[in-house]
Formats: C-alpha cells, sequence, structure tokens
C-alpha cells in the first residue's frame, strides 16, 4: 500500500498568512494526487486534482504543486473561513489512500 | 448540482449488519464511477470501496473486503453498502462520494453514522 505522510500534523497561522502544507508518497504517484479540505461537521470539499489542478469554484489562493513523491498545497492571504483540517489523497493505485489530515488553526 | 444523500446509518451490535444507502441527483449517475468513504469519530478519511459505472468491477480496502458488498441500481440512481459482521473499529461516519478524473471525492454526501457497541 502506498503510505501518505502530511506535515505538519497541525499548523497555527494568523489572517493574511501565507502557509505550505507537504504531502509526501512513499513511493511515486505519477502525480494522481489530490487535495480536500474538511471543516469540523462537515463533509470534505475537493480542492485540488492531478497534483496542480484547481477544481471548479476554487478560489485562486489555493494552488498544488509538485511530482513524483512530493507535493504541496499552498494557501494564500488566509481568511477565517480557510481554518480547516487538510487532507492529501494518492489515487494512483488501490488501495486509494489518505494522509493523516493537517489542523490548520487560528 | 450534485447532490448525494446517505441514509441507512444506526446502532447496531458487533456482528450485526446494516445496509447503506446514498440517493443520488443533479447529474447522471449511470455515468460515473461512486465511492464509499469512511471516518472515525475524530480520526482520518479511510477509502473504503469503489464501483464502476455499470457495476461490474469493485474494488475494496482489505480491512473490509469479505463483509461489505457495494452495489448500485442505476435505474434507481441510487448507491449501497451492506456492511456485515461488523466490528467496534466500524464505527464511523459513511460517506458516499463521486468520482471523477479518478479522483476519489470529487462530490461527497453529508454522511451516515454507523455505530458498532455493546
Amino acid at each position: 500500500d502506498i503510505q501518505m505522510t502530511q506535515s505538519p500534523s497541525s499548523l497555527s497561522a494568523s489572517v493574511g498568512d501565507k502557509v505550505t502544507i507537504t504531502c509526501r508518497a512513499s513511493q511515486g504517484i505519477n502525480n494522481y494526487l489530490a487535495w480536500f479540505q474538511q471543516k469540523p461537521g462537515k463533509a470534505p470539499k475537493s480542492l485540488i486534482y492531478a497534483a496542480s489542478s484547481l477544481q471548479t469554484g476554487v478560489p485562486s489562493k489555493f494552488s498544488g504543486s509538485g511530482s513524483g513523491t512530493d507535493f504541496t498545497l499552498t494557501i494564500s492571504s488566509l481568511q477565517p473561513e480557510d481554518f480547516a483540517t487538510y487532507y492529501c489523497q494518492q489515487y494512483n493505485g488501490y488501495p486509494v489512500t489518505f494522509g493523516q489530515g493537517t489542523r490548520l488553526e487560528i | 448540482e450534485v447532490q448525494l444523500v446517505e441514509s441507512g446509518g444506526g446502532l447496531v451490535q458487533p456482528g450485526g449488519s446494516l445496509r447503506l444507502s446514498c440517493a443520488a441527483s443533479g447529474f447522471t449517475f449511470s455515468s460515473y464511477w461512486m465511492s464509499w468513504v469512511r471516518q472515525a469519530p475524530g480520526k482520518g478519511l479511510e477509502w473504503v470501496a469503489n464501483i464502476k459505472e455499470d457495476g461490474s468491477e469493485k474494488y475494496y480496502v482489505d480491512s473490509v473486503r469479505g463483509r461489505f458488498t457495494i452495489s448500485r441500481d442505476n435505474a434507481k440512481n441510487s448507491l449501497y453498502l451492506q456492511v456485515n459482521s461488523l466490528r467496534a473499529e466500524d464505527t464511523a461516519v459513511y460517506y458516499c462520494a463521486t468520482i471523477r478524473q479518478w479522483v476519489v471525492g470529487d462530490s461527497w454526501g453529508q454522511g451516515t453514522l454507523v455505530t458498532v457497541s455493546s
């Protein structure tokens, strides 16, 4: 199975900051990497697919990059609604696996 | 607008069974692979199963293979998950999700809670 390791596990930031979350795969995943945002008590929301493609309707303050095994999610100009937990997902093969999550706190 | 509405969760004893349902609307259900993803209380996301558009291919995480069965009825725009031989570690919110561009979770339902306890 492909293990996905996110860092950091939690992150404190302020409104207006820019933050970066890292996701590392235990083997190459051909850029089949997605990012999700989840707020407490809510279903996850898809942000990015194919490592760097923005889902329809997702603001451009979210960006993804990386290739092979190392990927990043960058969120610029943090607003109160951005404080949530973020997950990466590899869909290069079965089983599909998620990172453990990064909790972004004010 | 894509809508996915799960139902069928509840409290069940260890070893028991449930059938989870997901009613889909707002898109051509029969054209999409579909998935179940779960989340134990306070924990992260875990992929459970995928099913092809016509139901001819199914994939499962090892921990549920042989106990859970994913199925669909395209005439009813519905996705199902039959969960048998339930264990305490199966306690979770179960989400129904669409698969698009191979991403599990292009759209999500609100989830249904399954609690396994005596």
